[in-house]
Protein backbone atom coordinates (compact mmCIF):
# COMPACT_ATOMS: atom_id res chain seq x y z
CA UNK A 1 0.00 0.00 0.00
CA UNK A 2 0.43 3.86 -0.96
CA UNK A 3 2.86 5.73 2.01
CA UNK A 4 0.87 8.88 3.47
CA UNK A 5 2.77 11.75 4.77
CA UNK A 6 0.97 14.48 6.79
CA UNK A 7 2.52 17.49 9.08
CA UNK A 8 2.61 16.34 12.38
CA UNK A 9 0.51 18.62 14.19
CA UNK A 10 -1.85 21.44 13.97
CA UNK A 11 -4.07 23.81 15.44
CA UNK A 12 -7.62 25.61 14.73
CA UNK A 13 -9.56 27.77 16.42
CA UNK A 14 -13.38 26.61 17.75
CA UNK A 15 -15.66 27.11 15.04
CA UNK A 16 -13.57 27.59 12.44
CA UNK A 17 -12.91 24.87 9.77
CA UNK A 18 -9.97 22.58 10.25
CA UNK A 19 -8.24 21.47 6.89
CA UNK A 20 -5.95 18.16 7.39
CA UNK A 21 -3.57 17.65 4.48
CA UNK A 22 -2.32 14.82 3.84
CA UNK A 23 0.37 13.36 0.43
CA UNK A 24 0.10 10.03 -1.25
CA UNK A 25 2.14 10.48 -4.28
CA UNK A 26 2.85 6.61 -5.14
CA UNK A 27 -0.99 6.04 -4.53
CA UNK A 28 -2.26 3.72 -7.51
CA UNK A 29 -5.68 3.55 -9.60
CA UNK A 30 -7.43 1.49 -6.84
CA UNK A 31 -5.84 2.40 -3.22
CA UNK A 32 -8.61 4.08 -1.59
CA UNK A 33 -8.04 7.29 0.92
CA UNK A 34 -9.70 6.96 4.34
CA UNK A 35 -9.84 8.63 7.37
CA UNK A 36 -9.41 7.86 10.68
CA UNK A 37 -9.31 9.41 14.02
CA UNK A 38 -8.03 8.70 17.82
CA UNK A 39 -9.31 10.40 20.53
CA UNK A 40 -6.96 9.92 23.90
CA UNK A 41 -7.83 6.45 25.18
CA UNK A 42 -9.91 5.31 22.20
CA UNK A 43 -9.99 2.96 19.10
CA UNK A 44 -9.39 4.80 15.75
CA UNK A 45 -12.78 6.33 14.46
CA UNK A 46 -13.72 5.81 11.23
CA UNK A 47 -14.71 9.40 9.51
CA UNK A 48 -14.83 8.64 5.54
CA UNK A 49 -13.16 7.27 2.79
CA UNK A 50 -12.89 8.12 -1.18
CA UNK A 51 -11.36 6.76 -4.18
CA UNK A 52 -11.19 9.61 -6.61
CA UNK A 53 -14.40 11.92 -5.98
CA UNK A 54 -15.20 14.00 -3.05
CA UNK A 55 -16.74 13.12 -0.97
CA UNK A 56 -19.00 14.30 1.90
CA UNK A 57 -20.61 12.79 5.11
CA UNK A 58 -21.69 14.12 8.63
CA UNK A 59 -18.84 14.23 10.04
CA UNK A 60 -16.17 15.60 7.39
CA UNK A 61 -15.68 15.81 3.83
CA UNK A 62 -12.76 14.47 1.17
CA UNK A 63 -11.37 16.40 -1.23
CA UNK A 64 -9.18 14.90 -3.60
CA UNK A 65 -6.94 15.77 -6.07
CA UNK A 66 -7.58 15.03 -9.88
CA UNK A 67 -4.09 13.32 -9.74
CA UNK A 68 -4.56 11.61 -6.72
CA UNK A 69 -1.36 12.35 -5.29
CA UNK A 70 -2.76 14.19 -2.17
CA UNK A 71 -6.17 15.03 -0.63
CA UNK A 72 -7.60 17.00 2.84
CA UNK A 73 -9.81 16.41 5.41
CA UNK A 74 -12.11 19.46 6.05
CA UNK A 75 -14.13 19.47 9.42
CA UNK A 76 -16.25 22.43 8.49
CA UNK A 77 -16.77 24.09 12.20
CA UNK A 78 -14.26 22.09 14.44
CA UNK A 79 -15.55 21.90 18.41
CA UNK A 80 -12.98 20.97 21.52
CA UNK A 81 -14.46 17.36 20.90
CA UNK A 82 -12.53 17.33 17.47
CA UNK A 83 -9.06 17.33 19.35
CA UNK A 84 -7.59 13.82 18.13
CA UNK A 85 -5.24 12.54 16.57
CA UNK A 86 -6.19 12.52 12.89
CA UNK A 87 -4.76 9.60 9.87
CA UNK A 88 -4.54 9.46 6.51
CA UNK A 89 -4.60 6.19 5.22
CA UNK A 90 -4.33 4.52 1.72
CA UNK A 91 -5.74 1.12 1.45
CA UNK A 92 -5.90 -1.73 -0.93
CA UNK A 93 -9.78 -2.81 -1.18
CA UNK A 94 -10.31 -4.43 2.17
CA UNK A 95 -6.31 -5.42 3.05
CA UNK A 96 -5.68 -4.29 6.46
CA UNK A 97 -4.69 -0.37 7.67
CA UNK A 98 -0.89 0.79 7.59
CA UNK A 99 -1.06 3.31 10.20
CA UNK A 100 0.96 6.45 10.49
CA UNK A 101 2.27 9.11 12.58
CA UNK A 102 -1.08 10.88 11.86
CA UNK A 103 -1.31 14.44 12.54
CA UNK A 104 -2.09 16.14 16.22
CA UNK A 105 -4.67 18.18 16.03
CA UNK A 106 -5.58 20.73 18.70
CA UNK A 107 -8.86 22.55 18.49
CA UNK A 108 -8.42 26.30 20.74
CA UNK A 109 -11.41 28.05 22.34
CA UNK B 1 -24.08 -3.90 21.43
CA UNK B 2 -23.56 -1.80 18.52
CA UNK B 3 -19.76 -1.82 18.64
CA UNK B 4 -16.62 -3.67 19.02
CA UNK B 5 -16.05 -4.87 22.18
CA UNK B 6 -12.68 -5.97 24.02
CA UNK B 7 -11.95 -7.24 26.98
CA UNK B 8 -10.49 -7.04 29.71
CA UNK B 9 -10.07 -3.03 29.36
CA UNK B 10 -6.68 -3.15 31.50
CA UNK B 11 -4.16 -6.18 32.12
CA UNK B 12 -1.36 -6.13 34.46
CA UNK B 13 0.68 -9.13 33.79
CA UNK B 14 3.86 -9.97 35.77
CA UNK B 15 7.00 -10.86 32.93
CA UNK B 16 6.82 -14.96 31.92
CA UNK B 17 2.80 -14.68 32.51
CA UNK B 18 0.21 -15.50 29.57
CA UNK B 19 -2.13 -13.58 29.06
CA UNK B 20 -5.68 -13.56 26.96
CA UNK B 21 -7.80 -10.59 25.04
CA UNK B 22 -10.79 -10.70 23.83
CA UNK B 23 -12.35 -9.49 21.13
CA UNK B 24 -16.87 -9.49 20.45
CA UNK B 25 -16.69 -8.37 16.34
CA UNK B 26 -19.70 -6.30 15.45
CA UNK B 27 -22.52 -8.78 14.81
CA UNK B 28 -22.16 -10.61 10.81
CA UNK B 29 -18.55 -8.78 10.28
CA UNK B 30 -16.88 -11.48 8.28
CA UNK B 31 -13.35 -9.72 8.45
CA UNK B 32 -11.31 -9.39 12.41
CA UNK B 33 -8.36 -7.68 12.55
CA UNK B 34 -5.70 -7.10 15.44
CA UNK B 35 -3.13 -4.10 16.10
CA UNK B 36 -0.85 -3.02 18.21
CA UNK B 37 -0.71 0.05 19.31
CA UNK B 38 2.82 1.79 21.02
CA UNK B 39 2.82 4.88 23.29
CA UNK B 40 2.72 7.44 20.80
CA UNK B 41 2.73 5.85 17.81
CA UNK B 42 -0.03 4.95 15.45
CA UNK B 43 -1.21 1.04 15.25
CA UNK B 44 0.46 -1.69 13.48
CA UNK B 45 -1.32 -4.18 12.13
CA UNK B 46 -0.64 -7.68 13.81
CA UNK B 47 -3.45 -10.28 12.18
CA UNK B 48 -6.12 -10.93 9.57
CA UNK B 49 -9.15 -13.32 9.86
CA UNK B 50 -11.60 -13.86 7.35
CA UNK B 51 -14.63 -15.56 9.25
CA UNK B 52 -12.78 -18.45 10.99
CA UNK B 53 -9.83 -18.29 9.18
CA UNK B 54 -6.83 -16.78 9.80
CA UNK B 55 -5.44 -15.40 6.10
CA UNK B 56 -2.65 -13.28 7.05
CA UNK B 57 -0.65 -13.17 10.52
CA UNK B 58 2.44 -11.43 8.96
CA UNK B 59 2.25 -8.97 12.12
CA UNK B 60 2.58 -11.11 14.59
CA UNK B 61 5.88 -10.06 16.42
CA UNK B 62 7.31 -13.05 17.36
CA UNK B 63 5.72 -16.99 18.20
CA UNK B 64 4.55 -16.19 21.29
CA UNK B 65 1.75 -14.11 20.11
CA UNK B 66 -1.15 -16.20 19.24
CA UNK B 67 -4.91 -15.75 17.68
CA UNK B 68 -7.73 -17.74 16.83
CA UNK B 69 -11.72 -17.39 15.95
CA UNK B 70 -12.93 -20.96 16.35
CA UNK B 71 -16.28 -20.49 15.26
CA UNK B 72 -15.84 -16.80 12.96
CA UNK B 73 -17.06 -14.77 15.57
CA UNK B 74 -15.39 -13.68 18.99
CA UNK B 75 -11.50 -13.63 18.48
CA UNK B 76 -8.95 -14.20 21.54
CA UNK B 77 -4.97 -13.13 21.23
CA UNK B 78 -2.87 -15.02 23.33
CA UNK B 79 0.29 -14.04 24.74
CA UNK B 80 2.66 -16.58 25.91
CA UNK B 81 5.26 -15.63 28.31
CA UNK B 82 5.15 -11.81 28.60
CA UNK B 83 7.92 -9.50 28.08
CA UNK B 84 7.98 -6.02 28.93
CA UNK B 85 8.14 -4.85 25.27
CA UNK B 86 4.81 -6.51 24.74
CA UNK B 87 3.20 -3.15 26.86
CA UNK B 88 0.99 -1.97 23.93
CA UNK B 89 -2.86 -1.31 23.76
CA UNK B 90 -3.87 -4.50 21.59
CA UNK B 91 -6.60 -2.56 19.27
CA UNK B 92 -9.44 -5.60 17.64
CA UNK B 93 -11.71 -4.16 14.64
CA UNK B 94 -14.08 -5.85 12.21
CA UNK B 95 -15.49 -5.01 8.97
CA UNK B 96 -18.17 -6.46 7.11
CA UNK B 97 -16.92 -7.72 3.88
CA UNK B 98 -14.22 -10.28 3.12
CA UNK B 99 -10.94 -9.10 1.14
CA UNK B 100 -11.51 -7.98 -2.20
CA UNK B 101 -14.41 -5.79 -0.71
CA UNK B 102 -13.66 -2.13 0.25
CA UNK B 103 -15.44 -1.72 3.79
CA UNK B 104 -14.25 0.30 6.58
CA UNK B 105 -12.74 -1.35 9.94
CA UNK B 106 -14.63 -0.59 13.15
CA UNK B 107 -12.17 -0.48 15.95
CA UNK B 108 -12.70 -1.35 19.45
CA UNK B 109 -11.41 0.79 22.20
CA UNK B 110 -9.03 -1.86 23.08
CA UNK B 111 -7.00 -3.54 25.91
CA UNK B 112 -3.93 -1.73 28.13
CA UNK B 113 -1.28 -4.52 28.42
CA UNK B 114 1.16 -3.46 30.85
CA UNK B 115 3.94 -6.01 31.66
CA UNK B 116 6.22 -5.37 35.01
Amino acid sequence: DAKTTQPPSMDCAEGRAANLPCNHSTISGNEYVYWYRQIHSQGPQYIIHGLKNNETNEMASLIITEDRKSSTLILPHATLRDTAVYYCIVRLNNNDMRFGAGTRLTVKP
Amino acid sequence: GAGVSQSPRYKVAKRGQDVALRCDPISGHVSLFWYQQALGQGPEFLTYFQNEAQLDKSGLPSDRFFAERPEGSVSTLKIQRTQQEDSAVYLCASSSGPRGVNSPLHFGNGTRLTVT
